[in-house]
């Protein structure tokens, strides 16, 4: 079992650009949900997902997209990227009423 | 709606000396609680978690934490700390309603000193 898989790890950015931050588990899990962590902010909801084709909106969902088109994958989109959105994001999936937690990417937009 | 608040966030210890870590929460339907821990430059690590029974539970690495309804509490203790628990700890509350979704504090970094 390799749990959460997220790639990248790191990338750089610059304003305007697109991309698509990739998240993977094989634990067949339902429920899967992106994260971003801020200094001083702790963890906000981003999005989440409780099946195949069902997303909904977390915290702090402007400027990002999610689709969950297969259980394993839950990718999460930037269409235009802001400095706003430098931050660490951390996908994750849930078996009853525990989340585990991916490695992490760090993006940096300048 | 769902929050919690983690008391100071710093909190600084001698190697040996008891690690207190607190943590009140608010929520509108009966929680499910939980500790995750970070470790520089990693994910984030379940430490333990209350769903429903005993009120003390245990977790990995020698930490625990009682549930405390009247005083909303969730606050988490370790009798002796080692440098190896430095890292930050976030404390989150979700509840057995559906697809609940998780809320966390904002974290509360737990240096050690020798």
């Amino acid at each position: 079992n390799a749990g959460v898989t997220q790639t990248p790890k790191f990338q750089v950015l610059k304003t305007g650009q697109s991309m698509t931050l990739q998240c993977a588990q094989d634990m067949n899990h339902e429920y899967m949900s992106w994260y971003r962590q801020d200094p001083g902010m702790g963890l906000r909801l981003i999005h989440y997902s409780v099946g195949a084709g069902i997303t909904d909106q977390g915290e702090v969902p402007n400027g990002y997209n999610v689709s969950r088109s297969t259980t394993e994958d839950f990718p999460l989109r930037l269409l235009s990227a802001a400095p706003s959105q430098t931050s660490v994001y951390f996908c994750a999936s849930r078996r009853q009423e525990t989340q585990y937690f991916g490695p992490g990417t760090r993006l940096l937009v300048l | 709606a769902q929050s919690v608040t983690q008391l100071g966030s710093h909190v600084s210890v001698s190697e040996g000396a008891l690690v207190l870590l607190r943590c009140n929460y608010s929520s509108s339907v009966p929680p499910y609680l939980f500790w995750y821990v970070q470790y520089p430059n990693q994910g984030l690590q379940l430490l333990l978690k209350y769903t429903t029974g005993a009120t003390l539970v245990k977790g990995i690495n020698g930490f625990e934490a009682e549930f405390k309804k009247s005083e909303t509490s969730f606050h988490l203790t370790k009798p002796s700390a080692h440098m190896s628990d430095a890292a930050e700890y976030f404390c989150a509350v979700s509840s057995n309603s559906g697809y609940s979704t998780l809320t966390f504090g904002k974290g509360t970094m737990l240096l050690v000193s020798p």
